[in-house]
């Protein structure tokens, strides 16, 4: 079964604070892909990245990183010096080898205070 | 660059009537996907799609629930008689491929109200 598991329901921040998104999957498949999108207030669902289950080097992309640790199942994104633009539900999800369907997260709520 | 378009934006309908939410995939993929979000929930899929045929379907999907592409640019969710339960934010995707790997873009919804 696929399952991926955001504990963080709601964080909110202050401007300039870094804030982790934590993501714990499950899955039987040897391989399997992780992604994170943004949803915005609008409600549109944006993608931000990808990753397959055999590169676990840490990724980073301006202010956003990603840490994946396959011994921990976890797949969390960091955001370093936030803004009020980055607020958002944002979203972890799995795809795994067994099927195309992705398998999303619960989605933690961001809110960046000004 | 391209997106994936998602018309209405917003569905108002009474329990029982058909309703029919429309979507434009990304003009080259091939894959096909409609996922619903009940307000607050997670993002759940429903259906895939592939040269012209379901290729998976949730439990989600039963026989309320039919998916077409009636031309070469549209990609259509039915609802047959909706109900109450039916109230959800439904979001149409696209791939290029329907590998696992392959990065699936999502249009940006359309909230449909079942009164």
């Amino acid at each position: 079964a696929q399952k991926v598991t955001q504990a963080q329901t709601e964080i909110s921040v202050v401007e300039k604070e870094d804030v982790t998104l934590d993501c714990v999957y499950e899955t039987r498949d040897t391989t399997y892909y992780l992604f994170w999108y943004k949803q915005p207030p609008s409600g549109e669902l944006v993608f931000l990245i990808r990753r397959n289950s055999f590169d676990e080097q840490n990724e980073i992309s301006g202010r956003y990183s990603w840490n994946f640790q396959k011994s921990t199942s976890s797949f969390n994104f960091t955001i370093t010096a936030s803004q009020v633009v980055d607020s958002a539900v944002y979203f972890c999800a799995l795809s795994g080898s067994s099927g195309n369907q992705f398998y999303f997260g619960t989605g933690t709520s961001l809110t960046v205070i000004p | 660059e391209p997106e994936v378009t998602q018309t209405p934006s917003h569905q108002v309908t009474q329990m029982g009537q058909e309703v029919i939410l429309r979507c434009v995939p990304i003009s080259n993929h091939l894959y096909f996907y409609w996922y619903r979000q009940i307000l607050g929930q997670k993002v759940e899929f429903l259906v895939s799609f592939y040269n012209n045929e379901i290729s998976e379907k949730s439990e989600i999907f039963d026989d309320q629930f039919s998916v077409e592409r009636p031309d070469g640019s549209n990609f259509t969710l039915k609802i047959r008689s909706t109900k109450l339960e039916d109230s959800a934010m439904y979001f149409c995707a696209s791939s290029d491929s329907g590998l696992a790997a392959d990065t699936q873009y999502f249009g940006p919804g359309t909230r449909l109200t079942v009164l």
